[in-house]
């Protein structure tokens, strides 16, 4: 079984500057996370989708952040313009179901680093 | 979601077992435990969860006191391999994962 892709993998811009960031989850999943993890911190979720719609997104900075998944199965997150505190891996799973206990498969992260 | 502690790190000897400790004193009927693991470089994995009664499978077991305000996750012949950040989860469905800072297990040749 193909797990959750990830590309790029590692991404250096300068700040203000937009980057996008691509994850195919795993086939069939419905439910898609995008989290956040700073050095030296556990993952932060900053947005959930169920199929093509959003769950939840209370954590997203909406002011820089966008993210989409419009067929339902891939998705792309979007800064614009990027801060020097938006340095960290950006990490996408993907989950069966939503709604009953299930796990979630991660995918390998990419690496920004903004200058 | 309930939150959880975790000491910050361990050390375990390779070929032993390694007994993972998580409080979740306010942990709610329906909250479940979930435990991943992140190695260097890597997004997490998911371990184990469990409710009420222990759980095992192929990675660890999962042993949940019978207030469930605690839980240990026991790797049984811990490996090299198991070096990793290891991360107690409370959570209803496992969707809104909040994680905190886990417990950097450290395994010893």
């Amino acid at each position: 079984e193909a797990g959750v892709a990830q590309s790029p993998r590692y991404k250096i811009i300068e700040k203000r500057q937009s980057v996008a960031f691509w994850c195919n989850p795993i086939s069939g999943h419905a439910t898609l996370y995008w989290y956040q993890q700073i050095l030296g911190q556990g993952p932060k979720l900053l947005i959930q989708f169920q199929n093509n719609g959003v769950v939840d997104d209370s954590q997203l900075p909406k002011d820089r952040f966008s993210a989409e998944r419009l067929k339902g199965v891939d998705s792309t997150l979007k800064i614009q313009p990027a801060k020097l505190e938006d340095s960290a891996v950006y990490l996408c799973a993907s989950s069966l179901e939503f709604g009953s206990p299930n796990e979630q498969f991660f995918g390998p992260g990419t690496r920004l680093t903004v200058l | 979601d309930a939150k959880t502690t975790q000491p910050p790190s361990m050390d375990c000897a390779e070929g032993r077992a390694a007994n993972l400790p998580c409080n979740h004193s306010t942990i709610s009927g329906n909250e479940y435990v979930y435990w991943y693991r992140q190695i260097h470089s890597q997004g997490p994995q998911y371990i184990i969860h469990g409710l009420k009664n222990n759980e095992t499978n192929e990675m660890a077991s999962l042993i949940i006191t019978e207030d469930r305000k605690s839980s240990t996750l026991i790797l049984p012949h811990a490996t090299l391999r198991d070096t990793a950040v290891y991360y107690c989860i409370a959570d209803n469905a496992g969707n809104m994962l909040t994680f905190g800072g886990g417990t950097r297990l450290m395994v010893k040749p």
